[in-house]
């Protein structure tokens, strides 16, 4: 059975730093691109990032480019979302996805002072 | 970026109807999109992708067409356990963009 573990939301403030990670299982990770979606409180679906199956090819949504660095470490079966210089506009419940519809359970993210 | 909008925003509707929403690319996509079911709280769960592919362990009642801007997805027999909010997607190019969503609600 496939399942994605979210994990690393929590409360931060304005400026700060937070590591989402997402742990994979019930199949071959290595062979799939992932993705970061995230959805604000009462908002629809916001892709945030991809990366494809060997990390070459990497894509970010304008809204947080610069800020937000997404990688994985196949071996461990982990994607991870390092986000930096956070905004409130960043609180969102933040989704794990592989490419081919299984998604994590989410993990929200809340920036405030 | 390519803008999917999806049309209506919400609407109510009665268990046993048929019904349609729509979402239309600004540019061609191809058969390059997805349409996810959400209910409060959950996460998004794939119902079609390639516009017209439905997702193993997804209902008959679900069916998906289109191709280039314009889409549909219908529901051809409401059950109760449908009441949620749909979304497309497109996966043509990045960056990956998702219709506003249509809210599903019980007339």
């Amino acid at each position: 059975e496939v399942q994605l573990v979210e994990s690393g939301g929590g409360l931060v403030k304005p400026g700060g730093s937070l590591r989402l990670s997402c742990a994979a299982s019930g199949f071959t990770f290595s062979s799939y691109s992932m993705n970061w979606v995230r959805q604000a409180p009462g908002k629809g679906l916001e892709w945030v990032s991809s990366i494809s199956s060997s990390s070459s090819y990497i894509y970010y949504a304008d809204s947080v480019k610069g800020r937000f660095t997404i990688s994985r470490d196949n071996a461990k079966n982990s994607l991870y979302l390092q986000m930096n210089s956070l905004r409130a506009e960043d609180t969102a419940v933040y989704y794990c996805a592989r490419t081919s519809g299984y998604w994590g359970q989410g993990t929200l993210v809340t920036v405030s002072s | 970026a390519i803008r999917m909008t999806q049309s209506p925003s919400s609407f109510s509707a009665s268990t046993g109807d048929r019904v349609t929403i729509t979402c239309r690319a600004s540019q061609g996509i191809s058969s390059y999109l997805a349409w996810y079911q959400q209910k409060p709280g959950k996460a998004p769960k794939l119902l079609i992708y390639a516009a017209s592919t439905l997702q193993s362990g997804v209902p008959s009642r679900f069916s998906g067409s289109g191709s280039g801007t314009d889409f549909t997805l219908t529901i051809s027999c409401l059950q109760s356990e449908d009441f949620a909010t749909y979304y497309c997607q497109q996966y043509y190019s990045y960056p990956r963009t998702f219709g506003q969503g249509t809210k599903l609600e019980i007339k």
